[in-house]
């Protein structure tokens, strides 16, 4: 079936520009996460959501990030007036459900660009 | 934050086994360990998980030392699809969600 799709695939923007970034979970998975990825590092938790409820953002870095995901499926990570520190590989991932042992699903990531 | 400790990189030849540790000496009693892996341009993919018994599934195994402070994962016969970075995962147990917290990891080179 189909996996978890990040789209665009790579977006550049010039600082100060505001961007979205799509994720579309896998179908039925009720729990949704977004991680940033910079060169060399591993995934930095960022958000997750389960349904439409965001229930740890503590990952978030500043106010200039947000993350809604209305429906409980589909869900877009916003960023205001882009920084080039901002640049990075952002990564969904989504899971059936929340326990201890819950595998997570990663989409391919967004490449955002800030010149 | 929960967390793991594993060297920078490791080497392995074709069709050997290989052994990537992880050290996690604040894991808490309930917390699983999970393994992911990150082939390049890709995002990571499971591996395996456990909690306290050694697991095996198509992909791996993990061996889980019996204070839990420490965890191995075994790829019993190395392939050139095998290098990635693999990293070994805990659920922050600070936040009270299920927040994970990624380190580094280690970077497998498969020689041929």
């Amino acid at each position: 079936g189909a996996g978890v799709s990040q789209t665009p695939s790579n977006k550049v923007t010039e600082k100060g520009k505001y961007v979205e970034l799509r994720c579309d979970p896998i179908s039925g998975h009720t729990a949704l996460y977004w991680y940033r990825q910079s060169l060399g590092q591993g995934p930095e938790f960022l958000i997750y959501f389960q349904g439409t409820g965001a229930a740890d953002d503590s990952g978030l870095p500043n106010d200039r990030f947000f993350a809604v995901r209305p429906e409980g499926s589909v869900s877009t990570l916003k960023i205001q007036r882009t920084e080039r520190g901002d640049s990075a590989v952002y990564l969904c991932a989504s899971s059936l459900t929340l326990t201890p042992y819950n595998e997570q699903f990663f989409g391919p990531g967004t490449r955002l660009t800030v010149l | 934050d929960a967390k793991t400790t594993q060297p920078n990189s490791m080497e392995s030849n074709e069709e050997e086994p290989v052994h990537l540790p992880c050290n996690h000496s604040t894991i808490s009693g309930t917390d699983y360990i999970h393994w992911y892996r990150q082939l390049p341009s890709q995002g990571p993919e499971y591996v395996i998980h456990g909690l306290t018994s050694n697991v095996n599934n198509r992909m791996a195994s993990l061996a889980i030392a019996e204070d839990r402070k420490s965890s191995t994962l075994i790829l019993h016969r190395a392939t050139l699809r095998d290098a990635a970075v693999y990293y070994c995962i805990l659920r922050d147990p600070t936040s009270g969600t299920y927040k994970y917290i990624f380190g580094t990891g280690t970077r497998l080179k498969v020689l041929a």
